[in-house]
């Protein structure tokens, strides 16, 4: 079956550094997702990505959809106390139902 | 509050036992998924649902069923729960463009 690789698993970085992670596909997907996860709360959308090439920002962070259409990536730039959480990644599937397939989750640790 | 109200927040129940999760979804989403998250690790598709209709199957045991009513809330029931059914339990709703809404979540603990 479709199975999104998230990396990394995990990061500890100092507060205002830069963070990036990526996920990675061995099949296509014409949308990308990336949602954040608060300790005890369930996954809230960040950015949606619809293009391949498309670049979109929310704040701090930016995503991109990657031009072969099986990646993904998503910046943090001057990192905060309360981005730490569990960031996942999730493709829309192109096949069969509506169903957003989602990666296994990056997470993050940020030290003041 | 994301739109997606899911019942109870925390259960606490003993080994063998059957329970039942709440989800009403965004008003207008017609689907419904239902994931498990154990604790510190992904999130498990476990069914989803659209109108009533069941449309995709993840890992979902057999010791577990989900169903989705006329007025579009959907229930996850777990039966013979053993100790390694803890897990937070999500619910997340859809209207087909806008990715998955998801709720708070219950937290189960079996002991």
């Amino acid at each position: 079956g479709q199975q999104l690789n998230q990396s990394p698993q995990s990061m500890f970085i100092q507060e205002g550094e830069d963070v990036s992670m990526n996920c990675t596909s061995s099949s296509i997907f014409n949308t990308w997702l990336w949602y954040k996860q608060d300790p005890g709360e369930g996954p809230v959308l960040l950015i949606a990505l619809y293009k391949a090439g498309e670049l979109t920002s929310n704040g701090r962070l930016t995503a991109q959809f990657g031009i072969t259409r099986k990646d993904s990536f998503l910046n943090i730039s001057a990192s905060i106390p309360s981005d730490v959480g569990i960031y996942f990644c999730a493709g829309l599937t192109t096949s069969g139902t509506y169903k957003y397939i989602f990666g296994t989750g990056t997470r993050l640790k940020v030290l003041a | 509050d994301s739109g997606v109200t899911q019942t109870p927040k925390h259960l606490i129940t003993a080994t063998g036992q059957r329970v039942t999760l709440r989800c009403s979804p965004r008003s207008g989403d017609l689907s419904v998924y239902w994931y498990q998250q154990s604790l510190d690790q992904g999130l498990q598709f476990l069914i989803q649902y659209y109108n009533g209709e069941e449309r995709a199957k993840g890992n979902i045991l057999e010791r577990f069923s989900a169903q989705q009513f006329p007025d579009l809330h959907s229930e996850l029931n777990l039966s013979s729960l053993e100790l390694g059914d803890s897990a937070l339990y999500f619910c997340a709703s859809s209207a087909r463009v806008s990715g998955y809404t998801f709720g708070s979540g219950t937290r189960l603990t079996v002991v």
